[in-house]
């Protein structure tokens, strides 16, 4: 089945520096890829996705990469803030409909003011 | 639109004891998924309902989680009897049905389970 890893467990950063977190994937199968945020007591909500026919996207100041020869995909937050501070998921999905997520453990980010 | 909604919030027990977990997902959702989620790990899918039917339960303890979706709305996950092991927080999640366009999976807060 289907493992994904990510790193690294934990970031800091400055205010206003960038952060990059990586992913790497097992199955080649996989077309989907959501990176998810949670805040503390909270469930994970979604941040940005991207799927197999694109190599990169960008929302304001999030963008993720995918390099699917390498299998991974990389998520980069720029000027970050106090309230980017979370932890990040990155996601797999091998189903053709996008569901069936395989998560990886995480990434506690601490953006530091 | 109203989000996932989940309860109890928290919920301590002692092992071999039995615990119901309750969610009611966004209105129009046809898919909703239940995770495990242990402290510092990634959420574990335990089982996806499509309506009122199982989709996937592949990585569910069946021996003693159990699952229901009546009437293809809410949905109760229990667990009997519990062990030490099962503490952790559990997502309720939902989306728009397979085939949708629509990917993207919405969760609840999620109830933190303590099991001593």
């Amino acid at each position: 089945g289907e493992n994904v890893e990510q790193h690294p467990s934990t970031l800091s950063v400055q205010e206003g520096d960038s952060a990059v977190i990586k992913c790497t994937y097992s199955d080649s199968a996989s077309n989907y890829f959501p990176w998810y945020k949670q805040e503390l007591g909270k469930g994970p909500q979604l941040i940005i996705d991207i799927r197999s026919n694109v190599g990169e996207k960008k929302d304001q100041r999030i963008a993720v990469t995918l390099n699917k020869t390498a299998k991974h995909f990389s998520l980069h937050i720029t000027e970050t803030q106090p309230e980017d501070s979370a932890v990040y998921f990155c996601a797999a999905s091998p189903d053709n409909y996008g569901q069936n997520f395989v998560f990886g453990p995480g990434t506690r980010l601490s953006v530091l003011p | 639109e109203a989000g996932v909604a989940q309860s109890p919030r928290y919920k301590i027990i002692e092992k071999r004891q039995s615990v119901a977990f309750w969610c009611n997902p966004i209105s129009g959702h046809a898919t909703l998924y239940w995770y495990q989620q242990i402290l510092g790990q990634g959420p574990k899918l335990l089982i996806q309902f499509q309506n009122n039917g199982v989709v996937d339960d592949s990585q569910l303890p069946k021996d003693r989680f159990s699952a229901e979706r009546l009437k293809g709305v809410d949905s109760t996950l229990k667990i009997q009897p519990a062990k030490l092991e099962d503490s952790a927080v559990y997502l309720c999640a939902s989306s728009l049905t397979s085939g949708s366009g629509s990917y993207e999976q919405y969760f609840g807060p999620g109830t933190r389970l303590t099991v001593t």
